[in-house]
């Protein structure tokens, strides 16, 4: 079955202090994997697409990178408007245009 | 540039009742979705929509119906609310993308529905 799994659930920073978010998927013929930001009380906006292992995206403070079995997205020196629940979401072969989500990573960055 | 809007914005409903959510899109956009949202378990799809006139079902249709008679417009129907079905609604839409990447356009969603259930 496939599955993508969010790590941790939620992550408490200090502004300044970089860290990482874990995506990792067990999937038949990927196409691709999105990141998502959503904030309190809105949909999800895009933030990068990923197609194959060894892609990185950069934007601003974030970072997204793709292996075979995971992706990463790291925040870099965090503020205060970083904090959202992020979400990855995998595209596979066989789902047509069907994305298959996480439980997503609420980040939360203190001043 | 509105995208995609969803109405209402909140709505309560007691058990048995029905009601329609409402979601247009105005980038002309041929793919339409709706997920729900519940606490920390990611969206799921209920139904998507291909163009005017298609829809078919995602991984948690039971309780829900659509239909897509323009391209702008993708309306989700409850026909007899239950307590499950209280949580977070999205509406979403996509194009098609071009070339070897041509499922891989992003989603555009809406600001959601909170419905309860009581």
């Amino acid at each position: 079955e496939d599955q993508v799994t969010q790590s941790p659930e939620a992550l408490r920073l200090q502004e300044g202090e970089s860290s990482s978010l874990n995506c990792s998927y067990t999937v038949s013929g990927l196409r691709g994997l999105f990141w998502y930001r959503q904030d309190p009380g809105k949909g999800p906006e895009f933030l990068f697409t990923l197609y194959s292992a060894g892609e990185e995206k950069e934007k601003e403070r974030l970072k997204a990178t793709l292996t075979k079995k995971e992706s990463f997205l790291h925040i870099t020196a965090p503020k205060p408007e970083d904090s959202a629940t992020y979400l990855c979401a995998v595209l596979i072969k066989a789902a047509g245009n069907k994305l298959t989500f996480g439980g997503g990573t609420r980040v939360l960055v203190k001043p | 540039n509105a995208g995609v809007t969803q109405t209402p914005k909140f709505r309560i409903l007691k058990i048995g009742q029905s009601m329609t959510l409402q979601c247009t899109q105005d980038m002309n956009h041929n793919y339409m979705y709706w997920y729900r949202q519940d606490p920390g378990m990611g969206l799921k799809l209920i139904y998507y929509s291909v163009g005017a006139g298609i829809t078919d079902k995602g991984e948690v249709p039971n309780g829900y119906n659509v239909s897509r008679s323009t391209t702008e417009d993708f309306p989700l129907r409850l026909e007899l609310a239950a307590p499950s079905q209280t949580s977070v609604y999205f509406c979403a839409s996509s194009s098609p993308g071009q070339g070897p990447s041509s499922y891989n356009s992003p989603l555009h969603f809406g600001n959601g529905t909170r419905l309860t259930v009581t």
